[in-house]
């Protein structure tokens, strides 16, 4: 059990479906972040939020929408994907962001593949 | 541009030793990490280096060389359950981190 969860672990997706990923974090953390990790290549940062503001948007498509009601809860709203975004989505939570990584928690992922 | 270089993957035996390296170019420094990342599992955090030199930790070391851009990572008495990927990643001067495309490292009996 990392503190961090993340559902579902696994989903498959047609490119017109519409899907949503969801982590939830138990740690008493102020700041997630939704991170891309595709085969070979580096971690790739989303969205920051930190006290449920958004605070970063690395140049992500729209299809990705990410929703954060409360500290606890992060969730990733996706939509007309394309086969590129087949990836493993991560959650992360720190105490608070601009740490540079320092007390980062991590969950398991949701692999996504995109049909 | 900023960038973190890994070896792709590499094999060791079990018992033995491995070093990992990373050598980084960014955009200042603040800190460097190592995570563990088993297949379909969570990045777990193994350490951290901001001051050059070597922190040990049970079988694993890392060490840092800040003028020369680069870590290791030291992994001793291999055993099966190492077998996973190592990620390397450093903190910049804007504190934003900077991720290596991380080394699978594969255990042989």
């Amino acid at each position: 059990e990392t503190g961090v969860t993340q559902t579902p672990r696994h989903l498959v997706m047609g490119m017109t479906n519409k899907k949503s990923l969801k982590c939830e974090q138990h740690l008493g953390h102020n700041a997630m972040y939704w991170y891309k990790q595709s085969a070979k290549k580096p971690l790739e940062l989303m969205f920051v939020y930190n006290f449920k503001e958004q605070t970063e948007n690395n140049s992500v498509p729209s299809r990705f929408s990410p929703e954060c009601p409360n500290s606890s809860h992060l969730f990733l709203h996706l939509h007309t994907l394309q086969p590129e975004d087949s990836a493993l989505y991560l959650c992360a939570s720190s105490q608070e962001s601009g740490t540079g990584g320092y007390g980062y928690t991590f969950g398991s992922g949701t692999r996504l593949t995109v049909v | 541009g900023q960038n973190i270089d890994q070896p792709t993957e590499m094999t060791a035996t079990e018992g033995a030793i491995v070093q990992i390296n990373c050598t980084y170019q960014t955009s200042g420094f603040n800190g460097l990490f190592w995570y563990q990342q088993h297949a379909g599992e969570a990045p777990t955090f193994l350490s951290y280096n901001v001051l050059d030199g070597l922190e040990e930790k049970g079988r694993f070391s890392s060490f840092l060389s800040r003028s020369k851009g680069y870590s290791y990572l030291l992994l001793k008495e291999l055993q099966m359950k190492d077998s996973a990927s190592y990620l390397c990643a450093v903190t910049d001067s804007n504190y934003q981190l900077i991720w290596g495309a991380g080394t699978k490292l594969i255990i042989k009996p």
